[in-house]
């Protein structure tokens, strides 16, 4: 089966940078995402690791080690927009073909004046 | 706008009936996801069909069962509807089987009285 933690909430000040960590444990192991949700919305996209290291983009960035089974979601230059719910999602291959995504049960950011 | 549709935004019906959710992916794309969101569970994959083909399976229960069609829109259909059913019902859509980004219709609220 496969574990995921994230913090369940976070609270930031606007114009800050916030670290959004996320442990997971999995067989098949096929990627990591990261998705942002606003409430009632759809989750959208915000980036994909399946190597080690860091990926960034623009005001976001996102780390993955996979001996350590983590990852953490960098949000630099807070704004008040920002607050949602931060979603670690991993990808694993599953025995009978094909992919299934698991995610966490998110984080939810608060971003303050 | 992901480009992803689905009907009807929302939905009220009462236990023991039965109910069509429909989605029609972004242009081009093959794969179609369906994952349910509720309060007190997070976001579960249900089940993923590529190109008229179910490709991978998730925590679909047995009232449940989905279908894409030639024209690659997919329905997920709901039956013997239990108040737990009540939650955001989400599809997704990506250009091929395992392609990493996937994009999240609005979704379908769906309400169990």
């Amino acid at each position: 089966g496969q574990n995921i933690d994230q913090p369940t909430e976070m609270t930031a000040t606007e114009g800050a940078i916030v670290q959004i960590n996320c442990t997971y444990q999995t067989s098949g192991f096929n990627g990591l995402f990261w998705y942002q949700q606003h409430a009632g919305e759809a989750p959208t996209f915000l980036s994909y690791n399946v190597l080690d290291g860091l990926e960034e983009k623009g005001r976001f960035s996102s780390f993955l080690s996979r001996s350590k089974g983590y990852s953490y979601l960098l949000l630099k230059e807070l704004q008040m927009k920002d607050s949602a719910s931060y979603l670690c999602a991993v990808r694993a291959i599953l025995t009978g073909g094909g992919n299934k995504l698991t995610f966490g049960t998110g984080t939810q950011l608060k971003v303050e004046l | 706008d992901s480009g992803v549709t689905q009907t009807p935004k929302h939905l009220i019906t009462a236990t023991g009936q039965r109910v069509t959710l429909r989605c029609s992916p972004r242009s081009g794309d093959l794969s179609v996801y369906w994952y349910q969101q509720s309060l007190d569970q997070g976001l579960q994959f249900l089940i993923q069909y590529y190109n008229g083909e179910e490709r991978a399976k998730g925590n679909i229960l047995e009232r449940f069962s989905a279908q894409q069609f030639p024209d690659l829109h997919s329905e997920l259909n709901l039956s013997s509807l239990e108040l737990g059913d009540s939650a955001l019902y989400f599809c997704a859509s990506s250009l091929g089987g395992d392609s990493y980004e996937q994009y999240f219709g609005p979704g379908t609220r769906l309400t169990v009285t």
